[in-house]
């Protein structure tokens, strides 16, 4: 069975504090790994990596993937309150015998930034 | 651009009745969407993925027979929850991918269902 498990559950900074999330996953036949923002209502898409190594940066928010050791990393710099949400991941992969591929999720990261 | 809109956005009913959820990309089409399903401070759990003119593929664990979904037009997918119980009661999201990818899917705002 595939699992996708987030740390820290929960996390509360401080404005301009520097946070990473942590993801770290067992699946058959990974084929990607995807990171979300969730405020009230549905999640909003941050990145999507498929290759070890190789750092996808948007404006302050950055993540890297290792296959090696099945993880990924959420950074946010300079954290401020609208960085306030919780931080989906999730993971693609198939099962041997299955056609298509399967979505799963961690339970989420709630950071909350506060002034 | 890239909307995509469900309705209604929240719905009480009764025990045993039915409920049709529509999700609808705004502004493009969308060879793909996804039914998601998540209870109160629990992550997405994907329900199923629909093509356009074909079968709904299903998770495991999901009822097929319980949770209808068509996928009739390139805009429109539709989700019934069949004789809904309380414990259907969720927050149903929908996402459309113009191009079948996890990378490019647009989230719905969500239908909240309650069932007294």
């Amino acid at each position: 069975e595939d699992k996708v498990v987030q740390s820290p559950l929960s996390l509360v900074v401080h404005e301009g504090d520097t946070v990473t999330l942590n993801c770290s996953y067992e699946v058959t036949n990974f084929r990607s790994l995807l990171w979300y923002k969730q405020e009230k209502k549905a999640p909003t898409f941050l990145f999507m990596l498929t290759s070890s190594g190789i750092e996808k940066k948007s404006g302050r928010l950055s993540s890297i993937l290792d296959k090696k050791e099945l993880f990924s990393i959420l950074n946010i710099t300079a954290t401020q309150t609208g960085d306030s949400a919780v931080y989906l991941c999730a993971v693609e992969g198939r099962d041997s015998g299955a056609g298509s591929y399967q979505l799963t999720f961690g339970k989420g990261t709630k950071l909350s930034v506060i002034p | 651009g890239a909307v995509v809109s469900q309705h209604p956005s929240r719905v009480i009913c009764k025990s045993g009745t039915s409920v049709k959820i529509e999700c609808r990309s705004l502004d493009f089409q969308a060879t793909t969407m996804f039914w998601y399903r998540q209870f109160p401070k629990q992550s997405l759990m994907l329900m199923a993925t629909s093509n356009e003119g074909s079968k709904a593929t299903y998770e495991q664990g999901v009822e097929k027979d319980k949770f209808l979904i068509n996928h009739a037009s390139l805009t429109l997918s539709t989700l019934t929850v069949t004789s809904a119980h309380p414990e259907d009661s969720s927050f149903y999201i929908c996402s459309a991918s113009p191009s079948g990818s996890r990378e490019t899917q647009y989230f719905g705002p969500g239908t909240r269902l309650l069932v007294l």
